[in-house]
């Protein structure tokens, strides 16, 4: 059974850089699968960010890509999230979560979420 | 932003059925990309609910169904219990955005 755990600081100060990773355990990293994350701001629907393969390639929201990097460290198994020059509107809950290799690739595994709040 | 479009709210009685819809565009659900759903309970991480528009993942009761028509998709509840009082969110991929995945505005269903 695949878990993912998120973990970072829970705050973060506007125009600052948010950095987020997540641990995958009970399974490799380097496996045919995409590492998402996806984030909830208060009161709104699900927002995917981007995802990164094990060789390092990725894709981005193409509204958040000049301020996102996903990148994954195969030694650590674990994958991470950096977004800057944050305001208060990347105020969130962030999820990390595997895509599936079927069925048009649902995202099948997440992680419990971890609530990153932009503030002086 | 969410270019996939739900109701915000829906509710009904314990037994009863309800639907969910969720409309895109030619770009997404009409381009023929599949639709999943996820069900977020109060407190938790979204759970795959429905996979490939129509499929469930081992341990989802069958009440829950799934399908797709044309720019739209829809989640049907029957016999709806307690413990689906949660969100429900769509999501697909937009070719317009470079394939992007896409998610649904989320639609927040009570048992009244």
């Amino acid at each position: 059974q695949v878990q993912l755990q998120e973990s970072g600081p829970g705050l973060v100060k506007p125009s600052g850089t948010l950095s987020l990773t997540c641990a995958v355990s009970g399974g490799y990293i380097s496996t045919s699968n995409w590492w998402n994350w996806v984030r909830q701001p208060p009161g709104k629907g699900l927002e995917w960010i981007g995802e990164v393969y094990h060789t390092g390639s990725t894709n981005y929201n193409p509204s958040l890509r000049s301020r996102v990097t996903i990148f994954v460290d195969k030694s650590k198994n674990q994958f991470s999230l950096n977004l800057n020059s944050v305001t208060a509107a990347d105020t969130a809950v962030y999820y990390c979560a595997r895509w599936a290799s079927y069925g048009g690739n649902p995202l099948d595994y997440w992680g419990q979420g971890a609530l990153v709040t932009v503030s002086s | 932003q969410s270019v996939l479009t739900q109701p915000p709210s829906v509710s009904g009685a314990p037994g009863q059925r309800v639907t969910i819809s969720c409309t895109g565009s030619r770009s997404n659900i009409g381009a023929g990309y599949d639709v999943h759903w996820y069900q977020r309970l109060p407190g938790t991480a979204p759970k795959l609910l429905i996979y490939g528009n129509s499929n469930r993942p081992s341990g989802v009761p069958d009440r829950f169904s799934g399908s797709k028509s044309g720019t739209s998709a829809s989640l049907a509840i029957t016999g709806l219990q307690a413990e689906d009082e949660a969100e429900y969110h769509c999501q697909s991929y937009d070719s317009s955005l470079g394939s992007s995945r896409v998610f649904g505005t989320g639609t927040k269903v009570t048992v009244l």
